[in-house]
């Protein structure tokens, strides 16, 4: 089984908000991956879980915080968003360098 | 700086025919070569990964690497519709720490 769940599917909020995008793999992988991609272009890489190491990508603002409570779940909090953070956020995991992706978070800041 | 290309199309094949679409890349020493599906509004899917020069075959899909050359190919044989996407090719350079290079995808529209 190569399943990775995301909730929630779609999100809307303003940009005083606060919420937090979940995802969940039960592959026993140690890496787990938060992507943020926008039309057309391919995913960007935001934040990397491995092996309880976290590695950011230095342009990924402030707004954007990665949790990791175990090695099956990575949450990603949202604070303060700007319309332009609107994109799909996808979550991955993999073993070593296969990745598996969850479905996605649409995510729209109003 | 680590880069992976590909032709951002769209590429257009018919129905039935083999569609073949390419990758390239800059690092050398990379070893791992993946190419995923992706349909309008959904996530990456992989379809096949290669690790060894040489061809790899899976159903109606082959990956080809050539290391020497630095590139990686995708032939998609007997085209369907449902074949239209898409397909996006990642490379795990040395020393990433599990990290891929992407594509910027190429776009595939396989006409009835």
């Amino acid at each position: 089984d190569t399943e990775v769940t995301q909730t929630p599917k779609h999100l809307v909020m303003g940009m005083t908000n606060k919420k937090s995008l979940k995802c969940e793999q039960h592959m026993g992988h140690r890496a787990m991956y938060w992507y943020k991609q926008k039309a057309k272009k391919p995913p960007e890489l935001m934040f990397v879980y491995s092996y309880e190491k976290l590695s950011i990508n230095e342009s990924v603002p402030s707004r954007f915080s990665p949790e990791c409570p175990n090695s099956s779940l990575l949450n990603l909090h949202l604070h303060a968003l700007q319309p332009e953070d609107s994109a799909l956020y996808l979550c991955a995991s993999s073993s070593k360098w296969t990745q598996y992706f969850g479905p996605g978070t649409r995510l729209l800041v109003l | 700086q680590k880069e992976v290309e590909q032709n951002s199309g769209p590429l257009s094949v018919p129905e039935g025919a083999i569609a073949s679409l390419n990758c390239t890349y800059s690092d050398r020493g990379s070893q791992s070569f993946f190419w995923y599906r992706q349909y309008s509004g959904k996530s990456p899917e992989l379809i096949m990964f290669i690790y060894s020069n040489g061809d790899k075959e899976d159903g109606r899909f082959t990956a080809q690497l050539n290391k020497a050359s630095q590139y990686v190919s995708l032939l998609i044989r007997d085209s369907q519709p449902s074949d239209s996407a898409t397909y996006l090719c990642a490379v795990n350079p040395p020393d990433s720490n599990y990290q891929l290079i992407w594509g910027a995808g190429t776009k595939l529209i396989i006409k009835p």
